[in-house]
């Protein structure tokens, strides 16, 4: 069972510089959101999909975008690194939040912005 | 926004041990939900418990309970008997109305103490 994976685990790269963020869940999950974890405040969202074709912002979205092409996948774009998105990414996605409200997380990725 | 307070970064416990981990938030919604993450070193976040906010009773799962005061706005966890596996880093989340977002606490580091 590979549940939610996210690659790469990590990543360094320079200011400026663009990459994605892979998320990919083999659940048929039709939510999938993105957080960031930084030391002292928790996990803040990114964005996050309710269904193909369906994105919207959640409490902290500059400098990232998103798409769902396929209910599998839901990658993160960082357009042009900045040192403040240096941070740990996780990847979650949820069959029934109504019903059980349980997120099903990937391991993580590094990021480091130099 | 929500938002949600965990005011204590860190606790002991020694094995054995009852440790009671708080959590606030704010909040104008009436339906919402409830939970406990747990986040290991490995990374890997953990759904712990969950409560609905229409229930008036708390939320129990083994030696995992929680104390949920709706007017007072909060939501502790109590693990009994506590463990060295629990060790970790104690998330407490808000789940909206709409099912839609998730808010997150800053967390407790809990150390269990042999």
């Amino acid at each position: 069972n590979a549940g939610v994976t996210q690659t790469p685990k990590f990543q360094v790269l320079k200011t400026g510089q663009s990459m994605t963020l892979q998320c990919a869940q083999d659940m048929n999950h039709e939510y999938m959101s993105w957080y960031r974890q930084d030391p002292g405040m928790g996990l803040r969202l990114i964005h996050y999909s309710v269904g193909a074709g369906i994105t919207d912002q959640g409490e902290v979205p500059n400098g990232y975008n998103v798409s769902r092409s396929t209910t599998e996948d839901f990658p993160l774009r960082l357009l042009s690194a900045a040192p403040s998105q240096t941070s740990v990414y996780f990847c979650a996605s949820s069959l029934d939040r109504a019903r059980t409200g349980e997120l099903f997380f990937g391991e993580g990725s590094r990021l480091t912005v130099l | 926004a929500q938002t949600v307070t965990q005011s204590q970064p860190e606790m002991s416990v020694q094995e054995a041990e009852t440790v009671t981990l708080s959590c606030t938030y704010d909040t104008s919604e009436s339906d919402y939900y409830l939970f406990w993450y747990k986040q290991p070193p490995s990374r890997q976040m953990i759904l712990v418990i969950r409560q609905e906010a229409y229930k008036q009773q708390n939320a129990t799962e083994n030696r995992f309970s929680v104390n949920f005061q709706k007017a007072a706005k909060s939501f502790s966890l109590k693990i009994s008997d506590s463990q060295l596996g629990d060790a970790a880093m104690y998330f407490c989340a808000y789940l909206s109305y709409n099912f839609n977002k998730f808010y997150f606490g800053s967390g407790t580091k809990l150390n269990v103490k042999p």
